[in-house]
């Protein structure tokens, strides 16, 4: 069974770093594209961005690309979301996402991380 | 970026009704259009990509349509179950982008 579990949300001061985790089990990790999509409170989805296999290829969405750093360790089969200068806009529920092969659509969600940016 | 322009924003529908919700691509996607349900409190899940191929597991009152830059998904005879938010997303180019989500209520 394809399972995706993320970990690491919490609540946060504005300003500060959260480094979010994606285990993955149940198929070849190192075999998928992998992707971060998040949702704030009341609104719709989000795409974060995306990593390759080996980590050579990483895209964005523009306005989060100087913000936030996806990384994988395929040997952990776990997927990470680095976030810095966290504000009160980037309170959401973080979902990880494998994408399929070959239409790059989200095939395997997790059942997402909840971060909170309050004093 | 490419924009998609997901219409209507919510719809009420009986049971017996076919329901349609579109997308409209800023530009050519190629096909690279994908449709998700979410219910309250739970992930995304997968029900058409590549515009017309049915997720695994998905029923085969789903369905999903191009024409042109526009992207159809249709369910027919709709069950209560399948209330929820469906979000369209494009794959093509990055960045990827969603549709702003139809909220589906079955009466």
């Amino acid at each position: 069974e394809v399972k995706l579990v993320e970990s690491g949300g919490g609540l946060v001061q504005p300003g500060r770093s959260l480094k979010l985790s994606c285990a993955a089990s149940g198929f070849s990790f190192n075999d998928y594209w992998m992707g971060w999509v998040r949702q704030a409170p009341g609104k719709g989805l989000e795409w974060i961005g995306e990593i390759n296999q080996d980590s050579s290829t990483i895209n964005y969405t523009p306005s989060l690309k100087d913000k936030f750093t996806i990384s994988r360790d395929n040997a952990q089969n776990t997927l990470y979301l680095q976030m810095s200068k966290l504000g009160s806009e980037d309170t959401a529920i973080y979902y990880c996402a494998r994408e399929e092969d070959y239409s790059s659509s989200l095939d395997a969600w997790g059942q997402g991380a909840s971060v909170t940016v309050s004093s | 970026d490419i924009q998609m322009t997901q219409s209507p924003a919510s719809l009420s529908a009986s049971l017996e009704e076919i329901v349609t919700i579109t997308c409209k691509a800023s530009q050519g996607i190629d096909d690279y259009l994908s449709w998700y349900q979410q219910k309250p409190g739970k992930s995304p899940q997968l029900l058409i990509y590549d515009a017309t191929s049915l997720a695994d597991g998905v029923p085969s009152r789903f369905s999903g349509s191009r024409s042109g830059t526009q992207y159809s998904l249709k369910i027919s005879r709709p069950q209560v179950d399948d209330s929820g938010i469906y979000y369209c997303l494009q794959s093509y180019s990055t960045p990827d982008t969603f549709g702003a989500g139809t909220k589906l209520e079955l009466k």
